[in-house]
């Protein structure tokens, strides 16, 4: 079956700009998780939603947002780019059930911000 | 969560197995262990877990100790497509929030 889906795989933004990246997860799953992933910082928890609510939530700054929909899709949304927001955004699906820590990564999302 | 601890580098030859150590010496009962690689420029792959017993699937086996306080990864015929960082997590059972430490890049020499 078709694996975890992220859109676009690249872009590239200014400071000041806003970008909305997309997620869609391995049908069946309804867990969808929000990982950025820098030289400096490594991978790094946003936040995770299941049955479109927001369950956990990393230690970023409000202009990180996400949501989910009634799909299980997931997007998420940075406002206010800054250049330290360059990264690789990975989005993870999971079947909610005994183990839940097999997460599938998709490929990520690659944002530089100029 | 639990803090683990990995070497930030490792080497091995290809055809050997490769035995990657992790500490967790603050786990909790029930907390898991977790592995996971990160090859170039893809999403991490989960790869195998387990709670104190020892597990193999297709891809590695896992030998966690008695006292669960540090746990090995084992790939037995390590091949260069195991080029990766491997990042040991652990995770109480429910939790969705991984925690990855800097992981233990793995370079497989022919």
């Amino acid at each position: 079956k078709a694996g975890v889906t992220q859109t676009p795989r690249y872009l590239i933004k200014t400071r000041g700009q806003q970008v909305t990246l997309s997620c869609s997860p391995i049908s069946g799953h309804r867990s969808v998780s929000w990982y950025q992933q820098t030289p400096g910082q490594g991978l790094q928890f946003l936040f995770e939603y299941f049955s479109e609510t927001q369950r956990n939530k990393g230690n970023f700054p409000g202009r990180f947002s996400g949501r989910q929909f009634s799909n299980s899709r997931s997007e998420m949304n940075v406002s206010t780019l800054e250049l330290g927001d360059s990264a690789l955004y990975l989005c993870a699906s999971s079947l909610v059930g005994r183990d839940t820590g097999e997460l599938f990564f998709g490929e990520g999302s690659r944002l530089t911000v100029l | 969560d639990a803090k683990t601890t990995q070497p930030p580098s490792m080497d091995c030859a290809e055809g050997r197995a490769a035995n990657l150590p992790c500490n967790h010496s603050t786990i909790s009962g029930n907390e898991y262990v977790y592995w996971y690689r990160q090859i170039h420029s893809q999403g991490p792959q989960y790869i195998i877990h387990g709670l104190k017993n020892n597990e193999t699937n297709e891809m590695a086996s896992l030998i966690i100790t008695e006292d669960r306080k540090s746990s090995t990864l084992i790939l037995p015929h390590a091949t260069l497509r195991d080029t990766a960082v491997y990042y040991c997590i652990v995770l109480i059972q429910g939790a969705q929030k991984l925690v990855f430490g800097q992981g233990t890049r793995l370079t497989i020499n022919p």
